[in-house]
């Protein structure tokens, strides 16, 4: 089964551009979620989709949005780039069940660079 | 909400040592602890899971041990090799929670 795949794998933009990136699941897996790494603050958690509804949701601000379209696939959309957001963008794709053993699967991730 | 904390932050080991990584996570109803492994330049990488109805479990070089009770978890490494220099992270999660909770992470070095 091919992995997750995220689109593209770099990226350079100066501030005040937008950007956005793409997730590919896992086939069959229903739920993507969406990370910032970077090396003082670890993973956070962005925001995870199921069956093209938003439904969860970390602590950033609105200009980071995303959506999931009916083949599971995810974009995640940066608006007014600020210098902070050079990092790593890590999507996960998983099954989406609820009792709390979902294996989440990531993919290389998206390394953004504003300047 | 859950907080998970995960020590240490660096472990240098010479190569054929073991490393243990310790976290621990402070909400009782979590009931499954994944660890992942991630490369310089990639994705983190799912090595180990374990759940909460089980103590101990391992694969090869690589075991993870629960302790519900005092609410830690621990991976361990035996025989370390060079290829096991990475960054760990350990995550936990419960029911009706789809996003799990990482820990900040573990630089693992393995010096020949």
């Amino acid at each position: 089964k091919a992995g997750v795949t995220q689109t593209p794998r770099y990226l350079i933009k100066t501030r005040g551009q937008q950007v956005t990136l793409s997730c590919s699941p896992i086939s069959g897996h229903r739920s993507v979620s969406w990370y910032q790494q970077t090396p003082g603050q670890g993973l956070q958690f962005l925001f995870e989709y199921f069956s093209e509804t938003q439904r969860n949701k970390g602590n950033f601000p609105g200009r980071f949005s995303g959506r999931q379209f009916s083949n599971s696939r995810s974009e995640m959309n940066v608006s007014t780039l600020e210098l902070g957001d050079s990092a790593l963008y890590l999507c996960a794709s998983s099954l989406g069940g609820l009792d709390g053993t979902d294996t989440q699967y990531f993919g290389p991730g998206t390394r953004l660079t504003v300047l | 909400g859950e907080n998970v904390e995960q020590h240490p932050s660096t472990l240098s080991v010479q190569e054929g040592d073991s490393a243990v990584i310790k976290c621990t996570y402070s909400d009782s109803a979590s009931n499954y602890f994944p660890w992942y492994k991630q490369e310089l330049g990639k994705g983190p990488q799912l090595i180990i899971d374990i759940r909460s109805n089980v103590g101990e479990k391992k694969d090869q070089r690589i075991a993870v041990t629960l302790n519900k009770t005092a609410k830690h978890f621990s991976l361990h490494i035996t025989e370390t090799q060079p290829e096991d220099s990475a960054v760990y992270f350990c995550a936990a999660s419960r029911g009706g929670s789809y996003i799990p909770t990482f820990g900040r992470g573990t630089s693992l070095i393995v010096h020949p």
